[in-house]
């Protein structure tokens, strides 16, 4: 398997732009994670979905980050509009839920700098 | 809330020591944990998952422990190699479901 796909894998924006990251989990995992990670803060669960459904969104940081899974096979993450302070590393991450839970496979992060 | 520690926060040995990474946390209703290694500029890639019922999981030069009743995993890493150096992550299930919660990790760097 190709592992969980993420894309872009480096953006830089200017403040106030829209930024859509996305995300292709590992085909048969039935949960997705979006993390943000920066120096500050370290790794940040922001939502995450079962079976497509959005089951805790309370690490989104505002109302300006949305996230969306129209299918098992995709996902994807905006800002709207973008700041400087969400400059980060924003990863996906996908597993097969279970009662005692599955390694978690991460990608490879997209890159973000808002200027 | 799971808040999760790692200690010690970075750690500098020469080649061929034998290592002891800490993590604690504070919920022990945890239903596995996991240890991850990240390099710099790259992604998470899972080391060891232990579950809630098991106290020990090997790989290789890795061995990682677990004490659910006192929130404690301990990961070990026998005879350290320069291609060892990264940060490490452990991460308890928690929240009823399926919920990672990362520590702030260990910065490890091992020189020859």
């Amino acid at each position: 398997d190709a592992g969980v796909i993420q894309s872009p894998r480096h953006e830089v924006t200017e403040m106030g732009q829209e930024v859509t990251l996305r995300c292709k989990p590992i085909s048969g995992h039935n949960s997705l994670f979006w993390y943000r990670q920066t120096m500050m803060r370290g790794l940040e669960l922001l939502i995450y979905f079962n079976n497509n459904v959005p089951i805790d969104d309370s690490g989104m940081p505002e109302d300006r980050f949305s996230a969306k899974m129209p299918n098992a096979s995709f996902s994807t993450l905006k800002i709207q509009p973008s700041e400087p302070r969400d400059s980060a590393v924003y990863f996906c991450a996908s597993n097969i839920q279970g009662v005692s839970g599955n390694t978690i496979y991460f990608g490879e992060g997209s890159w973000l700098t808002v200027v | 809330k799971q808040e999760v520690t790692q200690i010690p926060a970075a750690l500098s040995v020469p080649e061929g020591e034998n290592l002891v990474l800490n993590c604690s946390f504070t919920d022990s209703a945890i239903y596995n944990l996991q240890w991850f290694r990240q390099d710099p500029g790259k992604g998470l890639t899972s080391l060891l998952l232990i579950q809630s019922s098991q106290r020990e999981q090997t790989s290789g030069r890795l061995n990682a422990s677990l004490d659910k009743s006192s929130g404690r995993s301990t990961l070990y890493i026998a005879a350290s190699q320069p291609g060892d150096s990264a940060t490490y992550l452990c991460a308890p299930f928690s929240g009823g479901y399926n919920k990672l919660i990362f520590g702030a990790g260990t910065r490890l760097a091992v020189h020859p």
